[in-house]
């Protein structure tokens, strides 16, 4: 099993540029989570999906959105890139909310200029 | 909401000592606490967890601790080694409707 994947790795954007983040899981999860991580602010949650068809904001939802059209595939997209959008895009997913460990993908470094 | 406090932000200790890192919550509710290990450049990945029914549980030199009274809880790492470096963050979960909420991490450096 591959786990959890996410493309691309790296990317460098210009202010207001559009783009979309994917995140793939072969674990056949229910809960599939976008977290965006800055230094010193640990983990902050953007939008999660508790299944296919279904998103919901989190803590820090403002200037993305998401789809969930697939149970195994989870969208980030950013319409319009801005430089307080850099930081570094976890994906994570998990067999049941909140009482379960979250497995994480490798991560998305974005750099918006 | 949730909200994480975690303490130390940075902790160095020499090779074969312990560290203590400590995490409080404020949701009475929560009742997973998990903890995870993130290497410099990679994911974070679960190292221990612990669930409100139990006060403790250890896994090798790792063990973490649960006052649920107090609201806190904290992770234990014996005998210290060069590869237990890294960014360490705690998190709480549980409440109704509430997702993860971590902490900020606590920079662990362990100097041989």
């Amino acid at each position: 099993n591959a786990g959890v994947t996410q493309t691309p790795k790296f990317r460098v954007l210009k202010t207001g540029q559009s783009m979309t983040l994917l995140c793939a899981q072969d674990m056949n999860h229910e809960y599939m989570y976008w977290y965006r991580q800055d230094p010193g602010m640990g983990l902050r949650l953007i939008h999660y999906s508790v299944g296919e068809g279904t998103t919901a904001k989190g803590e820090v939802p403002d200037g993305y959105n998401v789809s969930r059209l697939k149970k195994q595939n989870f969208l980030l997209g950013l319409e319009s890139a801005a430089p307080s959008q850099t930081s570094v895009y976890f994906c994570a997913s998990s067999p049941q909310p909140r009482l379960n460990e979250q497995y994480f993908g490798p991560g998305t470094r974005l750099t918006v200029t | 909401g949730e909200n994480v406090e975690q303490h130390p932000s940075t902790l160095s200790v020499q090779e074969g000592d312990s560290a203590v890192i400590k995490c409080t919550y404020s949701d009475s509710a929560s009742n997973y606490f998990p903890w995870y290990k993130q290497e410099l450049g990679k994911r974070p990945q679960l190292i221990i967890d612990i669930r409100s029914n139990v006060g403790e549980k250890k896994d090798q030199r790792i063990a973490v601790t649960l006052n649920k009274t107090a609201k806190h809880f904290s992770l234990h790492i014996t005998e210290t080694q060069p590869e237990d470096s890294a960014v360490y963050f705690c998190a709480a979960s549980g409440g109704y409707g509430q997702n993860f909420v971590f902490g900020p991490g606590t920079r662990l450096s362990v100097l041989p």
